[in-house]
């Protein structure tokens, strides 16, 4: 079954100081990796995935994550936050694009991520 | 439209009262998928679909939930007889075969 484990209910940092956002993930198969950010009272934004391909992948508003197979970990990074990145964060992991749960996401409990001044 | 639209976008309803929440996919996307999200629970998957046909309801809290989709478009999520545990943010996510997913921005949902 698949599932996702993000650590940390909160992450607080420092403007310019470079962030993570930590999760992990359990697939049968190949795993198709997202994160999802969401401003208050929002929907879901796509930030980035990793489907295949280099380990580093990078995404939208400087983000970028590294898929780590031995550890199962695809961790969220930037190099300097902003005030502005503070939002609630979502790892997620894809189903396979098969059967009955055709590309099902399954998410992790989010992180709330704060950037102060 | 541009993207995914749900209506309202906030309900706030008594208990016993039945909703309905409505989710207006990206014209063309043939999966729609619905997820809840209450706090501190992240976000749950309740059902999806693939054009009019619901292969995966299992998601689904309760016999009072469910879900329909016409002319593969747009979907009525209906909550009967709501509970407060209802209370939480309904989300609609459409997807075009195998592309990207695009969410709504949420119908929230108070039930008083």
């Amino acid at each position: 079954a698949q599932s996702v484990a993000q650590p940390e209910d909160q992450v607080n940092v420092a403007e310019g100081n470079p962030l993570t956002v930590k999760c992990t993930y359990s697939v049968s198969g190949n795993p198709y990796l997202f994160w999802y950010v969401q401003y208050p009272n929002r929907g879901l934004q796509f930030l980035l995935k990793y489907i295949t391909g280099d380990n580093l992948v990078k995404g939208s508003y400087g983000f970028e994550a590294e898929f780590n197979k031995s550890q199962t970990s695809f961790h969220l990074k930037k190099p300097s936050a902003r005030v502005s990145d503070s939002a609630l964060y979502f790892c997620a992991v894809r189903d396979a694009d098969r059967g009955s749960t055709l590309g099902r996401l399954y998410f992790g409990r989010g992180t709330q991520l704060t950037v102060w001044p | 439209g541009a993207g995914v639209s749900q209506s309202p976008s906030n309900k706030v309803t008594e208990k016993g009262k039945d909703v309905e929440l409505r989710c207006d996919p990206i014209s063309g996307h043939t999966a729609l998928y619905w997820y809840r999200q209450s706090l501190g629970q992240g976000l749950e998957f309740l059902i999806y679909f693939q054009g009019n046909s619901a292969p995966d309801k299992s998601g689904l809290p309760s016999d009072r939930f469910s879900a329909e989709r016409t002319g593969g478009s747009v979907s009525t999520l209906t909550i009967q007889r709501t509970q407060q545990e209802d209370s939480a943010v309904y989300l609609c996510a459409s997807r075009f075969d195998r592309g990207g997913y695009t969410f709504g921005s949420g119908t929230r949902l108070t039930v008083v």
